[in-house]
């Protein structure tokens, strides 16, 4: 019963490509999140959604961008892939109000590399 | 900036022993502090998580100590198994911060 899929586990693209990352969840959450995980840097949220066709940038929104069209659907993209964008990429989902017994719900993230 | 500092960011225990991770707070408004599991290859998955109106939640033998006037608070993981191998993130949520805030991750190694 997976609540949060993440269209793909493992990317490579090359270094000047437009990447596209597409997460959907079937929870009917409001909230919308994608992180990136890199060694000792944890995970930093790059852009974040409350409702469809809304955008907040996260601590690291540079070289990325975000759609909502709908609302079990949140989409990463990468204008122009560089190198540095080598990383885990995290796509989460929660109610409005997170508490006790909801929280985060997490895809199992795609790795991307680019070369 | 409203941070989560969590310690250590790695840790070897051996089978049967105590796991301790620990965080510390800026944000007095926090009012919900959740420890996510994350094994390799996997989305980190919410493990126990605690309000500041208690000092200490128990599941199993996974425990949240809480400080609320040192603004810290810890995971115990009691009789450590080599399954319980995974990182461990701490989050602090609550307040004018709409997002939940995240250690930087403790990576556990549990020794046979």
């Amino acid at each position: 019963d997976v609540k949060v899929t993440q269209s793909s586990r493992y990317l490579v693209k090359r270094t000047g490509e437009k990447v596209f990352l597409e997460c959907v969840q079937d929870m009917d959450h409001e909230n919308m999140f994608w992180y990136r995980q890199d060694p000792g840097l944890g995970l930093r949220l790059i852009y974040f959604s409350y409702d469809v066709k809304m955008k907040e940038k996260g601590d690291i929104p540079e070289g990325y961008s975000v759609s909502r069209e709908k609302k079990e659907r949140f989409s990463l993209i990468l204008e122009s892939a560089s190198t540095n964008q080598t990383s885990m990429y995290l796509c989460a989902s929660s109610l409005f109000h997170i508490g006790q017994g909801n929280g985060y719900t997490f895809g199992s993230g795609t790795r991307l590399t680019v070369v | 900036q409203q941070q989560v500092k969590q310690s250590p960011q790695s840790l070897i225990v051996q089978k049967g022993g105590i796991s301790i991770i620990n965080c510390a707070y800026e944000n007095t408004a926090f009012d919900y502090f959740p420890w996510y599991q994350q094994f390799p290859g996997k989305g980190p998955a919410l493990l126990i998580a605690i309000r500041p109106d208690v000092s200490e939640k128990k599941e199993g033998r996974f425990t949240i100590s809480f400080n609320k006037s040192a603004k810290q608070f810890s995971l115990h993981i009691m009789d450590s198994q080599p399954g319980d191998s995974a990182t461990y993130f701490c989050g602090g949520y609550g307040g004018s911060q709409g997002n939940l805030i995240f250690g930087k991750g403790t990576k556990l190694s549990v020794k046979p």
